[in-house]
């Protein structure tokens, strides 16, 4: 149980493009997804909460207009890279909270290799 | 294959002991290490990493980790725990970010 499916895995687009990753927990319902990024050799950067039903609370720093998050049912929530940029280039991941689940509950996605060129 | 395991899905400590929490991997080369905790409703915090030279790293809150390589093992520890200690931890593998299921800790008065 516990599974978070994030897609795609990796991604290669153009300079001006969006990207769009999603972040589906498959087996529990989660209010609450948590988006990050890591730079190479670099620790996870939270960039923002996304909350079911409202908007996400981004990270000081972190750009609204420019990565869009959505979060439009309990399973799944969607983050969109617009206009991206090769500084754009990075290893996003997301995770979940599933409170049924023994411990702290959170279980993490698999990544997204994003590769603006 | 590339992994991180934390044996103790839950911990229970009395306030001002000690603490060790347990994190083995498995990766070919030398690892890139991290240790994050999530406090109920927030998002990682990163409390030490480890990505060559001393084994012994310090963190913060007091945190310290030991990377020893025969044992495939980067456990955390601090030496006297305090109730704002309560969390989820967990462990990651850097190269290809590999987090562990997580550890949870909870904190006796």
């Amino acid at each position: 149980g516990a599974v978070v499916s994030q897609h795609p895995s990796w991604v290669i687009c153009k300079s001006g493009t969006s990207v769009k990753i999603e972040c589906r927990s498959l087996d529990f319902q989660a209010t609450t997804m948590f988006w990050y990024r890591q730079f190479p050799k670099q620790s996870l950067m939270l960039m923002a909460t996304s909350n079911e039903g409202s908007k996400a609370t981004y990270e000081q720093g972190v750009e609204k207009d420019k990565f869009l998050i959505n979060h439009a049912s309990l399973t799944l929530s969607t983050l969109t890279v617009t206009s991206a940029h090769p500084e754009d280039s990075s290893f996003y991941i997301c995770s979940a909270r599933d409170p049924n689940r023994a411990g702290g509950g959170y279980t993490f996605g698999s990544g997204t290799r994003l590769t603006v060129v | 294959a590339q992994s991180v395991t934390q044996p103790d899905i839950h911990i229970t400590v009395s306030e001002g002991a000690s603490l060790e929490l347990r994190c083995n991997y498995s990766y070919g080369a030398t690892p890139y290490l991290f240790w994050y905790v999530q406090s109920p409703g927030q998002g990682l915090q990163l409390l030490l990493k480890y990505f060559s030279g001393d084994t012994l790293v310090q963190g913060i809150k007091g945190f310290e980790a030991e990377f020893k390589r025969s044992q495939s093992s980067f456990n955390l520890r601090k030496p006297s725990v305090h109730w704002s200690d309560a969390a989820e931890y967990f462990c990651g593998l850097g190269q290809n970010f590999v987090f562990g299921p997580g550890t949870r800790l909870s904190v006796l008065p």
